[in-house]
């Protein structure tokens, strides 16, 4: 079935430090791709995404590029801050159902 | 700003007992998720309406789940009777879905421990 993989966590960084969370997926057909962030004692919310292959989806300096040949969707940002610790979530919406398969969650940890 | 709410935010219940969570999702949206988040298996699809009409609860464990939507403004999701193992945090999430990409909204879940 469909499902998605996250490099496990937690990441620890400096602030700004270059940041990578690597996320694959299996999914028939041709999913569109999101990246969740939770802070603590919150919901998710939506942070980026991408509908179709190539796609490059970007907000608040994340971004994340659907690449079809190697079912990734890796989330990076050039320069970390404090305010950005929090959990990742990649997740992926098969055949235009609406619902979402999530990951297992990064958690990000930035020091000062 | 428009947001998806749930009641209560934390519930502690002993074994045995009902629990029911509440949701009312954002005004004119389409779709309702509920998800159960755990530290051992993440975030979890237990079952989502479309319009009122449940579409898919095959991730919910039927002899003891329920969920419903008895109008658009609420959603409930019921255990009976609860378990240790239910212990988690329930999100609710609403939509406007029209061709699978847009974005869902969360509320700021039920954190239920049942003792």
């Amino acid at each position: 079935g469909d499902s998605v993989t996250q490099m496990e966590g937690p990441v620890t960084l400096s602030e700004e430090a270059f940041l990578t969370i690597n996320c694959t997926y299996t999914a028939t057909g041709y999913p569109s791709l999101f990246w969740y962030v939770q802070y603590p004692g919150e919901g998710l919310q939506l942070l980026l995404k991408a509908t179709k292959a190539d796609d490059k989806g970007s907000n608040k300096g994340f971004e994340a590029t659907y690449r079809k040949e190697t079912t990734s969707f890796h989330l990076e940002k050039g320069s970390v801050q404090v305010s950005d610790s929090a959990v990742y979530f990649c997740a992926l919406s098969p055949l235009k159902g609406g619902k979402l398969i999530f990951g297992q969650g990064t958690e990000l940890s930035v020091k000062p | 700003d428009a947001r998806v709410t749930q009641t209560p935010r934390h519930k502690v219940t002993e074994m045995g007992q009902e629990v029911t969570m509440r949701c009312q999702p954002i005004l004119g949206h389409n779709t309702v998720f509920w998800y159960r988040q755990t530290m051992m298996q993440g975030l979890e699809l237990l079952a989502y309406f479309r319009n009122r009409a449940p579409l898919d609860d095959s991730g919910m464990p039927k002899d003891r789940f329920s969920a419903e939507m008895p109008d658009a403004t609420l959603a409930t999701l019921k255990i009976q009777p609860s378990e240790p193992r239910d212990s988690a945090v329930y999100f609710c999430a609403s939509g406007l879905v029209r061709t699978g990409d847009e974005k869902l909204f969360f509320g700021s879940g039920t954190q239920l421990s049942v003792l």
